[in-house]
């Protein structure tokens, strides 16, 4: 299987400040379609998991544009500008290139 | 609009069987597939595995084969999971959902307790 392994654990911002989470893959994530397979989540506290970016930098419908995306085949990393109150939580990255799907870790977000 | 909406929390003893359901509503339930992903209390996300709502056939992670079956209740757009034989690591909250290549849609999640 696939090992996603994310950093750091947690990470601490002072609102209206950048955050930046990365995520390693242990296996390229690119199809032999030329899609890069990786997908990053944030799940409140007590909520469902909700898709932020997909297929490595495309931001899922409805999602702000402070949320990026951008990495290579094996080395990804989220930043989150203008952190705000709402973006609480954690976030995992995930791929879907094979059977199974896994994901990393988690990083729990916090506000200073 | 879509929305999965999953069955009520559950309280069981070890060795008992558990179903939950997970009812869609606002599309076609036979178009896409369901997945199901296991989170325990603290823990990460963990694929169980998915049901081709068209054909009814099922396919388990490796973790998840033996005591886990996925089935349908196609006339009523639902989805259900059943584990037997509960153990206390089966404690977990259990998510149905709808994956596509470009957006997700998710159940609440059910709160699977097992204990003595």
């Amino acid at each position: 299987d696939i090992v996603l392994t994310q950093a750091p654990l947690s990470v601490s911002v002072t609102p209206g400040e950048s955050a930046s989470i990365s995520c390693r893959s242990s296996k390229s994530l690119l199809s032999s379609k030329g899609i890069t397979s990786l997908y990053w989540y944030l799940q409140r506290p007590g909520k469902s998991p909700q898709l932020l970016i997909y297929q490595m930098s495309n931001l899922a419908s409805g999602v702000p544009d402070r949320f990026s995306s951008s990495g290579s085949e094996t080395d990804f990393t989220l930043k989150i500008s203008k952190v705000e109150t709402e973006d609480v939580g954690v976030y995992y990255c995930g791929h879907r290139l094979e059977y199974p799907p896994t994901f990393g870790g988690g990083t729990k977000l916090e506000l200073k | 609009q879509i929305q999965l909406v999953q069955s009520g929390p559950e309280l069981k003893k070890p060795g008992e069987s558990v179903k939950i359901s997970c009812k869609a509503s606002g599309y076609t339930f036979t178009d896409y597939a369901m997945h199901w992903v296991k989170q325990a209390p603290g823990k990460g996300l963990k694929w169980m595995g998915w049901i081709n709502t068209y054909t009814g056939k099922p396919t388990y992670a490796d973790d998840f084969k033996g005591r886990f079956v996925f089935s349908l209740e196609a006339s009523a757009s639902t989805a259900n999971l059943q584990i037997s034989n509960l153990k206390n690591e089966d404690t977990a909250t259990y998510f149905c959902a709808r994956l596509t290549s470009d957006f997700d849609y998710w159940g609440q999640g059910v709160m699977v307790t097992v204990s003595s």
